[in-house]
């Protein structure tokens, strides 16, 4: 089964505005990562948090990390249409960090 | 950089028929994976290339797919015979270390089988 499950599935919003998108996960983890992918293409890495880090920002981007809840959160900030896509949390757990779990997706509509 | 680079980018075959998807990681970077993306299943990884040797295969389904890494810039992932199942697409990723790093994808090959 997934490892991470990102909540919710699907968001519309308005240019902007923010989005946030939520990520659950349930084995104990060496870092979490986010990612994101546009329409017919591959996955492009956003950001990665490790488990020592409780938030890390980039950009209009801020990724918070509860290990203790097993959960992740990201926020876009002052969304643009461009950002539309949809938005992958992947997990790296401890006993094999090389093998990225990754969650079902947020599909991200931002309407201008 | 060009960045990973798979071909083809859309394979329509025959049920029966060997499939061969191709990849060429980023140079320098020592680790290689591929996936497959489907709706009902998301994103599973196959295998898990170190420094050109498989480390983890847990992940490919049958024994009708097999995956080489005879050099550092280049895989091959085969399907023989192919079944309409496979249909999906599949991503070559690579990174540089292990785990710890971000993974570089590419833009997939698209396999549908009828």
């Amino acid at each position: 089964s997934q490892q991470g499950e990102e909540d919710p599935q699907a968001l519309s919003i308005q240019e902007g505005e923010n989005a946030t998108m939520n990520c659950s996960y349930k084995t104990s983890i060496n870092n979490l990562q986010w990612y994101r992918q546009n329409s017919g293409r591959g996955l492009v890495h956003l950001i990665l948090i490790r488990s020592n880090e409780r938030e890390k920002h980039s950009g209009r981007l801020r990724v918070t990390l509860d290990t203790s809840k097993k959960s992740s959160s990201l926020l876009i900030t002052a969304s643009r249409a461009a950002d539309t896509a949809s938005y992958f949390c992947a997990t790296a757990p401890l006993d094999s960090s090389y093998k990225l779990i990754f969650g079902s997706g947020t599909r991200l509509l931002v309407r201008p | 950089d060009a960045g990973v680079i798979q071909s083809p980018r859309h394979e329509v075959t025959e049920m029966g028929q060997e499939v061969t998807l191709r990849c060429k990681p980023i140079s320098g970077h020592n680790s290689l994976f591929w996936y497959r993306q489907t709706m009902m299943r998301g994103l599973e990884l196959l295998i898990y290339f170190n420094n050109n040797v498989p480390i983890d295969d847990s992940g490919m389904p049958e024994d009708r797919f097999s995956a080489k890494m005879p050099n550092a810039s280049f895989s091959t992932l085969k399907i023989q015979p192919s079944e309409p199942r496979d249909s999906a697409v599949y991503f070559c990723a690579s990174s540089l270390g292990q785990g710890v790093a971000p993974l570089h994808f590419g833009n997939g090959t698209r396999l549908t089988v009828t």
